[in-house]
């Protein structure tokens, strides 16, 4: 199947651990992006990557890092977590060109305790 | 900068009635627009796009969306609503793009609970 699939899907952790979140696509898209989604339902974008170049990099603690070893993932490293932290994390990525959506995937739900 | 609002957090609808879920933005320069929608526990999925041309958008599922310029809306629309539409609609706004990619300014979200 062709999608943006991430890993894992739910994630469980305690404050101050390390996490990461993994994602794919085999859609062939230039960029890759992260959006955080709270409780409240609202999206808001993270970090973009094209061609393993950090785009855009709203501001989002330097806690949030991310990682793209090529073109086809984008992971997400999170370091010493905290309980604000917890939301739902979706991946998406898009092809080239200005008229183009995103493609999501199923999303990572993040719970910190 | 790019904003969207959706003054309703929810939209009650019977099955076999139309609905209408609501959207209006502020842009500078021409405005693309983009309506998705989220099933529980699931991704975002795209529904349809307004780019240029016609203000009549058709897009996935039997929705479509009417933009209105003067109004500065947006609204997604559907003749016929069924059960199975019940999920958290996003309106969206392009916001910054280039060669790059591009980034979007979503709306909070208008949660359709169709009625049996």
């Amino acid at each position: 199947d062709t999608a943006v699939s991430q890993t894992p899907k739910y994630l469980v952790t305690q404050m101050g651990n390390d996490k990461s979140i993994k994602c794919e696509q085999n859609l062939g898209h230039d960029t890759m992006y992260w959006y955080k989604q709270d409780s409240k339902k609202f999206l808001k974008i993270m970090f973009s990557y094209n061609n393993k170049e950090l785009i855009i990099n709203e501001t989002v603690p330097n806690r949030f890092s991310p990682k793209s070893p090529d073109k086809a993932h984008l992971n997400l490293h999170i370091n010493s977590l905290e309980l604000g932290d917890s939301a739902v994390y979706f991946c998406a990525s898009s092809p080239r060109g200005d008229t183009y959506g995103y493609t999501f995937g199923s999303g990572t739900r993040l719970t910190v305790v | 900068a790019q904003s969207v609002a959706q003054p309703e957090d929810q939209v009650n609808v019977a099955e076999g009635n139309p609905l209408t879920v609501k959207c209006t933005y502020s842009v500078s320069g021409n405005p693309y627009l983009f309506w998705y929608v989220q099933y529980p526990n699931r991704g975002l999925q795209f529904l349809l796009k307004y780019i240029t041309g016609d203000n009549l958008v058709k897009g996935s599922y039997g929705f479509e969306a009417e933009f209105n310029k003067s109004q500065t809306s947006f609204h997604l629309k559907k003749p016929s609503a069924l059960v199975s539409d019940s999920a958290l609609y996003f309106c969206a706004v392009r916001d910054a793009w280039g060669d790059y990619g591009q980034n979007f300014v979503f709306g909070p979200g208008t949660r359709l609970s169709v009625l049996p």
